[in-house]
């Protein structure tokens, strides 16, 4: 078990540019989240996917943005048409949910930190 | 929405002293779990405690879920410590999705 990572670590791009990044949870997770925040903030939640289900998104969500999980495994987070407010740190997370309903703690990857210029 | 407070927002605690964190949220929670993030941005889980008591080391922490709080504990602070702390709950609305309270920033001085 390694745990969940996300690359790039670090982005830079300039405004008006797509990027894209990855996040792999932990093998046996079913459920992944992606969070975001900013500096001085808790992270802010923006979307959940059940295996390959996206089941619920957050109205931060705007439609620049999108998240897929093709095969239930890895995910990817794209933000189209980079604006300078979304600088953050992108965070995901994964869990274990049992066929009962019992959720498991969350374990969050160490986040890929965006800078839009 | 439910709201997650937490207090205090800063401290500042000499090397070995003990101190004690809060978290208050406004409507009933599955589930609520304590993170340290560590200055380079990592989330460190602490404990997964919807309810009841639970020991780590020089950390501990309670949670009284019926009258909506939580206590995070940490006792003979150690420099390593600093950094934010953050409290985060799954509300009963049926949506799985954690609400992060708004931060105690930690600094331990040698």
């Amino acid at each position: 078990d390694t745990g969940v990572s996300q690359n790039p670590r670090h982005k830079i791009t300039k405004r008006g540019q797509n990027v894209t990044f990855r996040c792999d949870p932990i093998s046996e997770h079913n459920r992944l989240y992606w969070y975001r925040q900013t500096l001085g903030q808790g992270p802010e939640f923006l979307t959940y996917f059940q295996n390959e289900a996206q089941l619920e998104k957050s109205r931060l969500l705007s439609d620049r943005f999108s998240a897929e999980r093709p095969k239930g495994s890895f995910s990817t987070l794209e933000i189209q048409r980079t604006e300078q407010g979304d600088s953050a740190m992108y965070l995901c997370a994964s869990s274990l949910i049992s066929s009962t309903g019992w959720t498991d703690t969350q374990y969050f990857g160490p986040g890929t930190r965006l800078t839009v210029l | 929405g439910i709201q997650v407070e937490q207090s205090p927002p800063d401290l500042i605690l000499q090397e070995g002293a003990n101190s004690t964190l809060r978290c208050n949220f406004s409507d009933s929670v599955n589930n609520l779990q304590w993170f340290h993030q560590n200055p380079w941005g990592q989330l460190i889980n602490l404990f997964y405690i919807p309810s009841g008591t639970k020991q780590n080391g020089r950390l501990s922490a309670t949670t009284v879920a019926t009258e909506r709080y939580s206590l995070l504990y940490i006792s003979s602070s150690q420099t390593t410590d600093s950094g934010v702390y953050f409290c985060a709950v799954e509300p009963v609305t049926g949506t799985y999705k954690y609400i992060f309270g708004t931060g105690t920033r930690l600094k331990v001085l040698a």
